[in-house]
């Protein structure tokens, strides 16, 4: 059973880059739109971008101008690199993998997630 | 952009109670929607993909209906467990969530 599991710095100085990486285990890093999702303290849910094992990727447009994905196949993982934060990057941010590989869908495996907060 | 508009923001409910909470979509996006359950400080729960699948493993008293642009998440009979934040998603391009739905002991 696939799980996996987000890592990277508590804590981010404001106008600093916040970075995170998901870490796959029970499977390989296949034909699935790996996907950053967060959620503010008491707020929704809102998607960041996604990479797939091609290196192809796709961000929401909204976050789009500061947010860099990548994968790394050898080791089994992927990560989100999001520049010029602000006290509204603060969230816990999730890595999650849709349930079809190649298409966007429902998302069936979530990490635990990881609260990332800024430091002001 | 996709917008996904949910009501109500906020349930009041009891044990045994039929819950139903209703997405709107901003446009057509068939039947791309999956609802998902969330407890505080857990990541969410899917429960239902392509607006009325069952994910496995998901009790038989959560059902999805809809398409189009109106989708609807019923609880037939309330359990204790299910006093949760519950949240829609489309899928038709890229992914989109609703506001979420809190449902609380009445």
């Amino acid at each position: 059973q696939v799980q996996l599991q987000e890592s990277g710095p508590r804590l981010v100085k404001p106008s600093e880059t916040l970075s995170l990486t998901c870490s796959i285990s029970g499977g390989s890093i296949s034909n699935y739109y790996w996907t950053w999702i967060r959620q503010p303290p008491g707020k929704g849910l809102e998607w960041i971008g996604y990479i797939q094992n091609s290196g192809s990727s796709k961000f929401n447009p909204s976050l789009k101008s500061r947010v860099t994905i990548s994968v790394d196949t050898s080791k089994n993982q992927f990560s989100l690199m999001l520049r010029s934060v602000t006290a509204a990057d603060t969230a816990v941010y999730f890595c999650a993998r849709p349930m079809t590989p190649d298409q966007t869908d429902g998302f069936d495996v979530w990490g635990l997630g990881t609260m990332v907060t800024d430091s002001s | 952009d996709i917008q996904m508009t949910q009501s109500p923001s906020t349930l009041s409910a009891s044990v045994g109670d039929r819950v139903t909470i209703t997405c709107r979509a901003s446009q057509n996006i068939n039947s791309w929607v999956a609802w998902y359950q969330q407890k505080l400080g857990k990541a969410p729960k899917l429960l239902i993909y392509k607006a009325s699948n069952l994910e496995s493993g998901v009790p038989s008293r959560f059902s999805g209906s809809g398409s189009g642009t109106e989708f609807t998440l019923t609880i037939t009979s309330l359990q204790p467990d299910d006093f949760a934040t519950y949240y829609c998603q489309q899928y038709f391009s890229y992914w989109t969530f609703g506001q979420g739905t809190k449902v609380d002991i009445k």
